[in-house]
């Protein structure tokens, strides 16, 4: 298995609360990824980042911000959580070959509930 | 816009038998698409993919058939186990490795 390790697993919050979710990983991966999945809508890209201090908005992009300091580490940010962000939170890494796209690996999941 | 879609939201499979689970694309110059199965409780896994330049590609026991004229891929799975139970993906790279997915099809196999 790719090591990814997301942070925390789970966690209930209250509405207006800031919270961030880590996704770390050990494969030196130059992509990383963060997707919400919710019942009927499948995976959707929130951002993710090519490299560090690189990234860019993916799908469902308002409301997160994310930041990437170095390889290993991809932070997701909710500045004020709504309960319409209850979800869970996927973190995935990529290392596509020169000139092509290389497959996701993804992390475990986060399961965030905001009240 | 970009967006993938899945023709059926479930499929119901006898033990055995072959599954074909569809997917519809609507970005044009997508280059590469992948299907993920996901078991329940945990992330989605890599099955196989496919770039635009090939319409098959064979895996074990998975085959899938990319149709660019009307945007279509599939997703076949011979000799279905129960293990095969899970959702399953499609996403297709939209742009610089901006990996879209589709919003799944649960596959649950008959005894």
């Amino acid at each position: 298995d790719a090591g990814i390790t997301q942070s925390p697993r789970h966690k209930v919050t209250e509405t207006g609360t800031p919270v961030t979710l880590r996704c770390h990983q050990t494969e030196n991966h130059r992509y990383m990824y963060w997707y919400r999945q919710d019942p009927g809508h499948g995976l959707r890209l929130i951002h993710y980042s090519y490299g560090v201090k690189d990234t860019d908005k993916g799908e469902v992009s308002d409301g997160y911000s994310v930041s990437r300091s170095k390889t290993e580490d991809f932070l997701l940010t909710l500045e004020s959580a709504t309960s319409s962000q209850t979800s869970v939170y996927f973190c995935a890494i990529s290392e596509p070959p020169t000139g092509n796209t290389g497959e996701l690996f993804f992390g475990e999941g986060s399961r965030l509930t905001v009240l | 816009g970009e967006s993938v879609g899945l023709h059926l939201p479930t499929l119901s499979v006898q033990e055995g038998d072959n599954s074909i689970i569809n997917c519809a694309y609507s970005n044009s110059a997508s280059d590469y698409f992948i299907w993920y199965k996901q078991e329940s409780g945990k992330g989605p896994q890599f099955i196989i993919d496919i770039r635009s330049n090939m319409d098959k590609r064979q895996g074990q026991r998975v085959t899938v058939l990319l149709n660019k004229t009307v945007k279509h891929l599939s997703l076949q799975i011979a000799a279905t186990q129960p293990g095969d139970s899970a959702v399953y993906f499609c996403a297709e790279n939209t742009s610089a490795s901006k990996i879209i997915f589709g919003s799944g099809t649960r596959l649950s196999i008959r005894p």
